[in-house]
């Protein structure tokens, strides 16, 4: 049973453009919401991540918006550059299972020059 | 350098071989974590250890995988009688249990195919 649900399963943005990734989770004791940055053969980098108390974390050009009444949070990708093309993951987890994370399926973003 | 490493990076085995991974964690942080992705899929989560204490155990860990952290700092992943849907990406992360505990930082992962 997936746990946290992504869309979409692909994205292609201009340069400049903004990405936006969304993300869904129902277990409401989940408490920290990160997002991943994986590139082909590689393990997944940790790139943002917010805790419930706030609805919005930036960090230079991304940021995640956080809806909790909603269950649900986004990644946005501001000025996308054909260096931000890889797979994206959002997570999910709690610290009643050691903060063991949940991943979702994965978006896969091209940026175009 | 003082990520998480993962040895070896690939691996090819025939179905039915013993496999055994190993992974070592940065190393202030006390919590390791198995992770296996599937080919188009996020990771899942296997097992974590705390020290060298196993706290939980995913019911994707079937009674082929065992895990160890003998002396709370590396870790081994042992697959007996490899079959070909074992064939994945295992990845291994740490954290600290104090602080920013929710923080996991991944290694590059061993790639695992089985024929």
């Amino acid at each position: 049973q997936q746990q946290v649900k992504q869309s979409p399963q692909s994205l292609i943005v201009q340069k400049g453009g903004i990405s936006i990734i969304n993300c869904a989770y129902e277990n409401t004791a989940f408490d920290y919401f990160p997002w991943y940055q994986q590139f082909p053969g590689k393990g997944p980098a940790l790139l943002i991540a917010i805790r419930p108390d706030v609805s919005e974390k930036k960090e230079g050009r991304f940021t995640i918006s956080f809806n909790k009444s909603a269950k649900q949070f986004s990644l946005h990708i501001m000025d996308s550059q054909p260096g931000d093309s890889a797979t994206y993951f959002c997570a999910a987890s709690d610290s009643n299972s050691g903060y063991a994370l949940n991943f979702g399926k994965g978006t896969s973003l091209l940026v175009t020059p | 350098d003082t990520g998480v490493s993962q040895n070896p990076r690939h691996k090819i085995t025939k179905r039915g071989q013993n496999v055994t991974f190993r992974c070592d964690p940065i190393s202030e942080h006390n919590r390791l974590y198995w992770y296996r992705q599937t080919l188009g899929q996020g990771p899942e989560f296997l097992t974590y250890f705390q020290n060298e204490a196993q706290l939980e155990k995913s019911r994707l860990l079937s009674d082929r995988f065992s895990a160890e952290r003998p002396k709370g700092s590396f870790s081994t992943l042992e697959i007996q009688r490899t079959e070909q849907g074992d064939s994945a990406m295992y990845l291994c992360a740490s954290s600290t249990s104090s602080g920013r505990s929710y923080e996991q930082y991944f290694g590059p992962g061993t790639r695992l195919t089985v024929t």
